[in-house]
């Protein structure tokens, strides 16, 4: 049973232009949800979060948008650069004493020069 | 910035062997660390819980006794897969927060690929 889930498995975009990956829940108790950024042999590292009073949070080129309602968020990056091509993982917690990261299969992200 | 090692990075072994990885918080403590899996093209899945002084919490599913979790201290865990088998191949990566502030993101290892033979 996947909570969450990333449906689409790569993306390619030109840079200098925006790059959108999408990201999908099912479990409503989830809370928090994180972007995680992960280079080949190495371990994801924390890119931006959202709580889930918020449907909007930015920082520099990424923006994190949230839609409860239908249980989506986005990350958005603009304008997108060779440096970010890179796998991102959607991450879904309910917050507590421990707090489970549940994560999505990932998005290959390539930025084109 | 907080900072989680991970050792070994790779390793390959026979199949019947055990094998233990090791994750430490350079420099913060965590009272939890988290043991994740990830199999190829799929997402990290949690295995298990590790807690600081007290027994880990596994994921179900997850055999706790070929899976071995110990937390001796507030910056080091241990994973042992016991009698590991070629199915045991996998991406392994630990994670961690600082427990001064729960609420932070975790800190991720770099992994450990297990190639069992």
């Amino acid at each position: 049973d996947q909570q969450v889930k990333q449906n689409s498995p790569s993306l390619s975009v030109q840079e200098g232009r925006i790059s959108i990956l999408n990201c999908d829940y099912t479990n409503s108790m989830f809370d928090y949800f994180l972007w995680y950024k992960k280079y080949p042999a190495e371990g994801p590292t924390f890119l931006i979060s959202i709580s889930s009073i918020k449907d909007k949070n930015e920082d520099g080129r990424f923006t994190v948008f949230l839609n409860k309602s239908a249980k989506h968020l986005s990350l958005h990056i603009v304008p997108s650069q060779p440096g970010d091509s890179a796998v991102y993982f959607c991450a879904a917690v309910i917050t507590g004493a421990n707090s489970k990261l549940t994560f999505g299969k990932g998005i290959t992200l390539s930025v084109r020069p | 910035g907080a900072v989680v090692s991970q050792h070994p990075s790779w390793v390959i072994c026979k199949s019947g062997t055990s094998v233990k990885i090791e994750c430490r918080s350079l420099d913060f403590q965590a009272t939890t660390m988290f043991w994740y899996r990830q199999f190829p093209k799929q997402s990290l899945m949690l295995m298990a819980t590790s807690n600081e002084g007290s027994k880990a919490t596994y994921e179900q599913g997850v055999e706790k006794d070929k899976f071995l979790i110990n937390h001796a201290s507030l910056t080091l865990s241990t994973l042992t897969v016991t009698s590991a088998h070629p199915e045991d191949s996998s991406f392994y990566i630990c994670s961690a927060r600082d427990s001064r502030t729960p609420n932070s993101p975790l800190h991720f290892g770099n992994g450990t690929r297990l190639t069992v033979t």
